[in-house]
């Protein structure tokens, strides 16, 4: 299957908000409820920032939301912070042993 | 607290077969519901999941790279190894191993992944 689609980067001032789509096709973005996000630091492990579309972890700030509609995900940062300025990366189930990804996004806190 | 940590060699020549090796704690492979998948992630490109191996040793692989690809765990270890056969310059890439868990409600795993280790780039280069 192909990646999901996300924009190559996008951009925001401290305390603004920002959102990330991840668009796919409708036998993995919008056939399941089942997208999950990652922001990833450079040189660092990504780390699991949204689950099932809109669920956050444990530890997660509440700044960071996601939402569905169709075949298009997003992840919104509200609040920007600088230590949100990374890559975002969707994933999304496509099957029951199968995962596709995005492309990533990079996100600079301007 | 769970760590990954994937090792392996950083350079690997073409048709050559790639062993890594995911070094992991903080949980057992020998533990119900624990799973740990293998991705990956080329230069500039987005990640692709490549295989997972659960607790019961049952394994699942990238249909695109099935062929290719053995997955395996050392449970008294705490390792995972990926076996990646006829390595070519587009396997180039930085590998992840992530753990996952599996949800016994829904009979499949959690769709989502973490923790991740930090990653090894393999360069595929005579």
């Amino acid at each position: 299957q192909s990646a999901l689609t996300q924009p190559r980067s996008v951009s925001g001032s401290p305390g603004q908000s920002v959102t990330i789509s991840c668009t796919g096709t409708n036998s993995d973005v919008g056939g399941y409820n089942y997208v999950s996000w990652y922001q990833h630091h450079p040189g660092k492990a990504p780390e699991l920032m949204i689950y099932d579309v809109s669920k956050r972890p444990s530890g997660v700030p509440d700044r960071f939301s996601g939402s569905k509609s169709g075949n298009t995900a997003s992840l919104t940062i509200s609040g920007l912070q600088a230590e949100d300025e990374a890559h975002y990366y969707c994933c999304s189930s496509a099957g029951r042993y199968s995962w596709v990804f995005g492309g990533g996004t990079k996100l600079t806190v301007l | 607290q769970v760590t990954l940590r994937e090792s392996g060699p950083a350079l690997v020549k073409p048709t050559q077969t790639l062993t890594l090796t995911c070094t992991f704690s903080g949980f057992s492979l020998g533990t119900n519901g624990m799973c740990v998948s293998w991705i990956r992630q080329p230069p500039g490109k987005a990640l692709e999941w490549l295989a997972l191996i659960d607790w019961d040793d049952d394994k699942y692989y990238s249909t695109s790279l099935k062929t290719r690809l053995t997955i395996s765990k050392d449970t008294s270890k705490n390792q995972v190894v990926l076996r990646m056969t006829n390595m070519d310059p587009v396997d180039t890439a930085t590998y992840y191993c992530a753990r996952t868990t599996y949800n016994f409600l829904s009979g499949r795993p959690y769709n989502w992944f973490g923790p991740w280790g930090q990653g090894t780039l393999v360069t595929v280069s005579s």
